[in-house]
């Protein structure tokens, strides 16, 4: 069983829909991350949690929007996507770091079809 | 900047033969970490090894093995005998030493396709 898990593992969504993604990890980490994974493209770094404070925000569009009300939970909220934003979606999280190097283990992932 | 290049797109190798994957990294820092996941198709990444900068051994683990070569900014992965159940995307990534502290994420190369055929 994995430690990190997100829900929906599947979804397609119209443009002018509004729905979220959601991550749950039980391996007592502090640090939670949502990568996304688009075909012939490197994994994208999207956004860090530290501590339930964002950290990081790679210049990801205003209609991602992060949630991270506890050190264990993650949501990702999506409205008015657009096609090219269908991808896989893979939510992570590691130890707080105050260095680089703790392991990220990754949930098995949400994909996203926009429609 | 940082930046993992793996250039091997796809690789097709029959069970039981030997295969080598790839990995070249660029970073400035002196302190760092490698890391490798494999992405079966169902889609999480899994994790295999972390190696640190300054640990230049190799590593074996069952049929894996890692190779780093910090002359050649290079940490090649191998299994031996391959099998069908190794058929996967295989991620190389970089980690860099964050002076302010805090998590950071992954640099991943753009994977290599493994197929191991029966």
């Amino acid at each position: 069983e994995t430690g990190v898990t997100q829900t929906p593992r599947h979804l397609v969504m119209g443009m002018t829909n509004k729905k979220s993604l959601k991550c749950e990890q039980h391996l007592g980490h502090n640090a939670m991350y949502w990568y996304k994974q688009s075909a012939k493209k490197p994994l994208e770094l999207m956004f860090v949690y530290n501590f339930k404070e964002q950290t990081e925000n790679n210049s990801v569009p205003s209609r991602f929007s992060p949630e991270c009300p506890n050190s264990s939970h993650l949501f990702l909220h999506l409205h008015t996507l657009q096609p090219e934003d269908s991808a896989l979606y893979l939510c992570a999280s590691s130890q707080e770091r105050r260095s680089s190097g703790n392991t990220i283990y990754f949930g098995e992932g949400s994909w996203l079809t926009v429609v | 900047a940082q930046k993992v290049t793996q250039a091997q797109t796809e690789i097709s190798v029959v069970e039981k033969e030997d295969v080598t994957l790839d990995c070249v990294y660029e970073t400035r820092d002196t302190t760092y970490y490698l890391f490798w996941y494999k992405q079966p198709p169902s889609g999480e990444l899994v994790f295999l090894i972390r190696r640190n900068s300054f640990d230049e051994q190799n590593e074996i683990s069952g049929r894996y093995s890692w190779n780093f070569q910090k002359s050649t900014s290079s940490f090649n992965f191998t299994i031996t005998a391959s099998q069908v159940v190794d058929s996967a995307v295989y991620f190389c990534a970089l980690s860099e030493v964050n002076s302010g502290g805090g998590a950071d994420g992954l640099t991943f190369g753009k994977g290599t396709h493994l197929i191991i055929q029966p």
